[in-house]
């Protein structure tokens, strides 16, 4: 069985700071981990994914996400955030037997002018 | 088509309706899931389709829930009996292979009075 924990339901946050979503997992066995994103009225879109490699996995729009096995986390960064960037951000698992995602309760980010 | 697509977008049942989901997905799209996105929490599996077997349904939360993809493209999830805690939005997603990238749909979200 895994599970994912998102600490933080709400992240208030200012234009052009740098903001931090956590996100903690558990797995008896080796994971995939995502990131995901949804803007209101609009479906689940891939943020990023570590599959294998390089711990630090990056995204188009300027976000990024390590992997860190000892603590069990992927935690999600971006140095300067924009307005547009206001969503709700969902980290996921998937084991490398399976093929569902387990997700996390997410993160709604919100950056105000 | 595009991506994938579901209808209807909002459905609002009687307790005791039956419901039925419509999930188009990515063509040529091999494997197919289903989710369940209670208000305010992250989305949790219901079943997964490889072509037009169902490998996995251990998601369901009853047997008042039915999911079927009888020519391995077109997918439609069934409630029977609508019940006010199956009011969720409900998630599919396609993807090429069975451990590819996931394309979510927009959602349709069930409303039961």
């Amino acid at each position: 069985a895994q599970s994912v924990t998102q600490l933080d339901s709400q992240v208030p946050v200012f234009e052009e700071a740098p903001v931090e979503l956590r996100c903690n997992y558990s797995s008896s066995v080796s994971v995939y981990l995502f990131w995901y994103v949804q803007y209101p009225n609009q479906g689940l879109q891939l943020l990023l994914k570590y599959l294998s490699g390089s711990t630090l996995v990056e995204s188009i729009n300027g976000f990024e996400a390590e992997f860190n096995k000892s603590q069990t986390s992927f935690h999600l960064r971006k140095p300067s955030v924009h307005i547009s960037d206001t969503a709700e951000y969902f980290c996921a698992v998937r084991n490398n037997a399976g093929n569902m995602l387990t997700f996390g309760g997410g993160t709604r980010l919100m950056v105000k002018p | 088509g595009a991506g994938v697509s579901q209808s209807p977008r909002y459905k609002v049942a009687k307790r005791g309706q039956d419901v039925a989901l419509r999930c188009d997905p990515i063509s040529g799209h091999v494997s197919l899931f289903w989710y369940q996105q209670a208000l305010g929490q992250g989305p949790e599996f219901l079943t997964y389709f490889q072509n037009e077997a169902q490998l996995d349904k251990s998601g369901l939360p009853s047997d008042r829930f039915f999911a079927e993809r009888p020519e391995g493209s077109v997918s439609t999830l069934k409630i029977q009996r609508t019940q006010q805690e199956d009011s969720a939005v409900y998630l599919c997603a396609s993807s090429s292979r069975a451990r590819g990238e996931a394309f979510f749909g927009q959602g349709t979200r069930l409303t039961v009075v």
